[in-house]
């Protein structure tokens, strides 16, 4: 049973619109949420994170939205530009977690011209 | 700026074989850790080192052996591979633990086919 969900496999943005990508959780005790990006070929690089005492992260073009009572997070990217197009992580982590992120199974933005 | 190195890149293996799947970090990271991820889900933690001479069992630790003889190196063993283990493996590094929130930094991956 996936304890982080993200729904959408693949999503299209035209350049210079927001992309919205969703992250749906479970685990009530989860309490710090991230966001990683990963490139064909490459490892994940880690985006922007959130701690469960927030509700809003913003770090340039990126900004994370936690809804605690929802369970569900989403990343926003504005403007979308073309090197944004790339696999999407969300992973959660629970204090005492013994070193676990669990993790999304990605959602794949493709930015078009 | 190597960050994480993993070799090899792409692996067939048969049934049966064993092999060793090498990460090196020049970062001086404490925290190492081996992730697989397979089609539609997230990646998923094999093993993990919180220094030198430690490892202890993540979540999908069976059919795998790791060792940490050196503070930057982290190796993942398989004895005799399986069909199931064919996935891309992806090694991390932190210099504190994911518990404390610490960023993860992640080599590119090493694809791994067991016919």
């Amino acid at each position: 049973d996936q304890q982080v969900k993200q729904n959408s496999p693949s999503l299209s943005v035209q350049e210079g619109r927001i992309s919205i990508l969703n992250c749906d959780y479970t685990n009530s005790m989860f309490d710090y949420f991230l966001w990683y990006k990963k490139y064909p070929a490459e490892g994940p690089t880690f985006l922007i994170s959130i701690s469960s005492i927030k509700d809003k992260n913003e770090d340039g073009r990126f900004t994370v939205f936690l809804n605690k009572s929802a369970k569900h997070l989403s990343l926003h990217i504005v403007p979308s530009q073309p090197g944004d197009s790339a696999v999407y992580f969300c992973a959660a982590s629970a204090t005492g977690s013994n070193y676990q992120l669990i993790w999304g199974a990605g959602t794949k933005l493709i930015i078009k011209p | 700026n190597a960050g994480v190195t993993q070799t090899p890149k792409f692996r067939v293996l048969k049934t049966g074989q064993s092999m060793t799947l090498l990460c090196a970090q020049d970062m001086n990271h404490e925290y190492m850790y081996w992730y697989r991820q397979d089609p539609g889900m997230g990646l998923r933690l094999i093993h993990y080192s919180v220094g030198e001479g430690t490892t202890a069992k993540g979540e999908v630790p069976d059919g795998y052996n790791v060792s940490r003889l050196k503070k930057q190196n982290f190796l993942l063993g398989l004895e005799s591979a399986a069909p199931s283990q064919t996935s891309v493996y992806f090694c991390a590094s932190s210099y504190l633990g994911t518990v404390t929130n610490e960023k993860l930094f992640f080599g590119s991956g090493t694809q791994l086919s067991v016919l």
